[in-house]
């Protein structure tokens, strides 16, 4: 049973820790992206990455990091630079250079106290 | 700047009857849209999607047109079924790699 899974599905942290949110994919695609959500917006990209090993900024890259040393796995660290953390951040893979649609996981929500 | 536009963030239609969602974009490099049903606190789940190279795609229910001339494409769906109360998001690629969304539609079926 192919899909996304991001975990976990709710986060809560306290101002000024990093945390870092999980997403892995079992359709072996080589494309992977982090978008984030905020009320009234549309998604917005924050980093993505074509292969392992190789990742691009998005238009909202600041205070964010992520790694890619699997195919499967492409997390996202929001760090204590990021002055607006608590949002509604959704991971999405595609089969490559080539795929024309991109396919999405639950998202998690995190909340920053 | 906001380069796919959904200015209507609501509508609502009776059973039965046509809904028609529309998408506005202005960069006329986006070679590729799509449209993707949304619920709240959930991901995304891809709808239909239409290549610049064409003007309408059918699936089922689900049409899609696109204009490029005026850079707008709209989602039909005929007949509209309580169970398509949802937002509908439209997105549109860039360079085969990069997407951009607009702020989607939220559409109520009414029976």
């Amino acid at each position: 049973d192919g899909g996304i899974t991001q975990s976990p599905k709710y986060l809560f942290r306290k101002e000024g820790q990093n945390v870092t949110l999980s997403c892995e994919q079992n359709l072996n695609h080589d494309a992977m992206y982090w978008y984030r959500q905020d009320p009234g917006q549309g998604l917005r990209l924050i980093y993505y990455s074509q292969i392992v090993n190789d990742f691009q900024k998005g238009d909202i890259a600041e205070g964010y990091s992520v790694s890619r040393e699997k195919k499967e796995s492409f997390p996202l660290t929001v760090t204590s630079a990021q002055k607006n953390p608590t949002a509604f951040y959704l991971c999405a893979s595609k089969v490559g250079s080539g795929g024309n649609e991109q396919f999405f996981g639950p998202g998690t929500r995190l909340t920053v106290l | 700047d906001q380069q796919v536009k959904q200015n209507s963030p609501s509508l609502s239609v009776q059973e039965g009857r046509i809904s028609i969602l529309n998408c506005d974009y202005t960069n006329s490099m986006f070679d590729y849209f799509l449209w993707y049903k949304k619920y709240p606190a959930e991901g995304p789940t891809f709808l239909i999607s239409i290549s610049s190279i064409k003007d309408k795609n059918e699936d089922g229910r689900f049409t899609v047109f696109l204009n490029k001339s005026a850079k707008h494409l709209s989602l039909h769906i005929v007949p509209s079924q309580p169970g398509d109360s949802a937002v509908y998001v439209c997105a549109a690629r860039y360079t085969g790699n990069q997407f951009y969304f607009g702020t989607g539609t939220s559409l109520t079926v009414i029976p």
